[in-house]
């Protein structure tokens, strides 16, 4: 099957620092990406949509400005988590998906602990 | 957006019986339904899905039924096994909001 690698897999940074968590799909060419986040025990929360060469689509309560999305190719998405808090702290998980509609490919995830 | 909605939350079932998920939609244009299974701690991986033109699919143990007209699918696994104790999603159309998830406990 299509393979996504995430990188870090995780991460420990202070607060007020920005971290920088990359999705790649390594067999296949990615139109759309997602971006999730995942509290413990909890569903996986759509943050946002990211298409390739275009801006990403931010779900309802999630700040533009603080996470940063860019997909500035077709196998590579990264998502910015800027200032970052301790709230911050999650589990961060990408997909990729070849076209729509069309199974997306989950990378194994970013832990984040901001202290 | 779609809406989707998961019942139930956990579920607890004898190795060997069945197991059922449902998942209701709010969208009827939407035409994928994907079922994803996560392990603690780890990705989550496609185990089923089914598109709005085939009202069942079936690959071994695991079944997906889609009902259109009410907007519910299932997803069936039959014998379970504990191996097949995990976290459970479903998700609607393309814009892949997922449920709440169900946590299925099977008991040796």
């Amino acid at each position: 099957g299509a393979v996504v690698s995430q990188h870090p897999s995780w991460v420990i940074c202070k607060s007020g620092t920005s971290v920088k968590i990359e999705c790649r799909s390594l067999d296949f060419q990615a139109t759309t990406m997602f971006w999730y986040r995942q509290f413990p025990k909890q569903s996986l929360m759509l943050m946002a949509t990211s298409n390739e060469g275009s801006k990403a689509t931010y779900e309802q309560g999630v700040e533009k400005d603080k996470f940063l999305i860019n997909h500035a190719s077709l196998t590579l998405s990264t998502l910015t988590v800027t200032s970052a808090h301790p709230e911050d702290s999650s589990f961060y998980i990408c997909s990729a998906r070849p076209g729509s509609p069309a199974t997306q490919y989950f990378g194994p995830g970013t832990r984040l602990l901001v202290l | 957006g779609e809406n989707v909605e998961q019942h139930p939350s956990t579920l607890s079932v004898q190795e060997g019986d069945s197991a059922v998920i449902k998942c209701t939609y709010s969208d009827s244009a939407s035409n994928y339904f994907p079922w994803y299974k996560q392990e603690l701690g780890k990705r989550p991986q496609l185990i089923i899905d089914i598109r709005s033109n085939v009202g069942e699919k079936k690959d071994q143990r695991i079944a997906v039924t889609l009902n259109k007209t009410a907007k519910h699918f299932s997803l069936h696994i039959t014998e379970t096994q504990p191996e097949d104790s995990a976290v459970y999603f479903c998700a609607a159309s393309n814009d892949m909001r997922f449920g709440a998830g169900t946590r299925l406990t099977v008991k040796p």
